[in-house]
């Protein structure tokens, strides 16, 4: 049983590139969040995606935007990066019916020079 | 408004030492909450989850407490190791249909031999 998988491990950007990540949710999950974590901080939610739609946001400018596909995989489109958008980019994935559990991939290091 | 504070932010402890993190919330209604270890530059792992009726959960050397009432909660970490170095993080559950979570920023825990 697979549990969450993100791609790429590891991203070097410049500023006002584009940047795709992708998160592969545990076997029965059906919700992805997303989440961005700067050095020494905890985790800071992005946003959240059930049945290919986000029912979640938080305060995250719209250069952050997402997508979930049927097979309940998701993607993390950041537009125009900024260098203080370098971070670790957390993909956790839940069961709807099952609120009490989320498991969280391994992230995506990006650094924006 | 819903927040997890966590204290203290650090702590150096001695290779063998016990040592107790704490965690308070006002995260309203309350779901769960769990405990998770999160190494430098990985993924957050689950230690332990608590639910409103319980009020200690063990996992080998780690204990969590949960008080309802106060809205506190605390991981004690026995006879630590050098793996246990790690950042520590307190994540409340909100009880609604959106699998709502609140993060701490963390204790960044560093044992020494």
């Amino acid at each position: 049983d697979a549990g969450v998988t993100q791609s790429p491990t590891h991203l070097i950007k410049t500023r006002g590139q584009q940047v795709t990540l992708r998160c592969s949710p545990k076997s029965g999950h059906d919700t992805v969040s997303w989440y961005q974590q700067a050095l020494g901080q905890g985790p800071q939610f992005i946003f959240q995606y059930y049945e290919e739609e986000e029912r979640q946001r938080g305060n995250f400018p719209d250069r952050f935007s997402g997508h979930q596909f049927p097979n309940y995989s998701s993607e993390l489109n950041v537009n125009a990066l900024l260098l203080g958008d370098s971070a670790l980019y957390l993909c956790a994935s839940s069961s709807q019916g099952a609120t009490d559990t989320q498991y969280f991939g391994p992230g995506t290091r990006l650094t924006v020079l | 408004k819903n927040q997890v504070e966590q204290s203290p932010q650090s702590l150096i402890i001695l290779e063998g030492k016990n040592c107790t993190l704490q965690c308070n919330y006002t995260v309203s209604p309350f779901s769960n909450l769990r405990w998770y270890k999160q190494d430098t530059g990985r993924g957050p792992v689950s230690l332990t989850i608590m639910t409103f009726s319980e009020n200690t959960k063990s996992n080998g050397r780690y204990t969590a407490t949960l008080d309802a009432d106060t809205k506190q909660s605390s991981l004690h970490i026995t006879a630590s190791q050098l793996s246990d170095s790690a950042s520590y993080i307190c994540v409340v559950s909100a009880e609604n249909n959106f699998n709502k979570f609140y993060f701490g920023s963390g204790t960044k825990l560093n044992v020494k031999p």
